[in-house]
């Protein structure tokens, strides 16, 4: 079993819409959470993080966390041709060792 | 402030040959870890080191080895390279402290074994 588990997509949502991605882990003892965007070519760079139970917003992004079911998601509002990209879930532990998915492929259809 | 840099962002090497990777993270990070990023794997864990010390691996093979410096720049060697090394490979910096830790990509090296 993988540590950390997502849909490969691709995911394809039209312009204007809301995407949502998942995201499973199976460490309990996780303690944060990130989600970084990847676009092709290039180097992930970090989105948000959370590592409190419920939600966080950081403008058009939602990341939501739920420890008793080890899930968490990302929601992109308003979704824009330039969030096309793939979007990695990763954790870590008290040992400052993180885990990634494989990523979710997102297009936005203009 | 500057972000993590890595060199070079290209290389060609063949098979057998050994390849060295440099890492400098932002400033004021002492942790450096090290992903090796292909299409079919994603994102896969090499080691972290810590104020010079490894202090996390994955499972790699004794091929891959890394090191840090005082000034915490990571360097990571591939020796005796193989066709299946060709991929990205991703070094990411953090303050590597307890708490929230936030690891922040340099661009890459993209490694091309023949």
């Amino acid at each position: 079993q993988k540590e950390v588990e997502q849909n490969s997509g691709p995911l394809s949502v039209p312009e204007g819409a809301i995407a949502s991605l998942n995201c499973t882990y199976s460490d309990r003892g996780s303690q944060s959470f990130f989600w970084y965007r990847q676009y092709s070519g290039k180097s992930p760079e970090l989105i948000m993080f959370i590592y409190s139970n419920g939600d966080k917003e950081d403008g058009r992004f939602t990341a939501q966390l739920n420890k008793a079911s080890q899930y968490v998601s990302l929601l992109i509002r308003d979704s824009q041709p330039s969030d096309s990209a793939t979007y990695l879930c990763a954790v870590s532990n008290t040992g400052n060792q993180f885990y990634f998915g494989t990523g979710t492929s997102l297009t936005v259809i203009p | 402030k500057a972000g993590v840099t890595q060199t070079p962002r290209y290389l060609i090497k063949t098979r057998g040959q050994q390849v060295t990777l440099s890492c400098s993270p932002i400033s004021g990070h002492r942790s450096v870890s090290w992903y090796q990023q292909t299409p079919g794997q994603g994102l896969q864990f090499l080691f972290e080191y810590f104020s010079e010390t490894q202090r996390n691996k994955g499972n790699f093979p004794g091929r891959f080895s890394g090191r840090q410096f005082s000034n915490s720049r990571s360097e990571m060697n591939v020796s005796t390279l193989e066709l299946g090394d060709s991929a990205l490979y991703l070094c990411a910096s953090s303050l590597g402290l307890a708490g929230v830790n936030i690891q922040y990509f340099g661009a890459g090296t993209r490694l091309s074994v023949l």
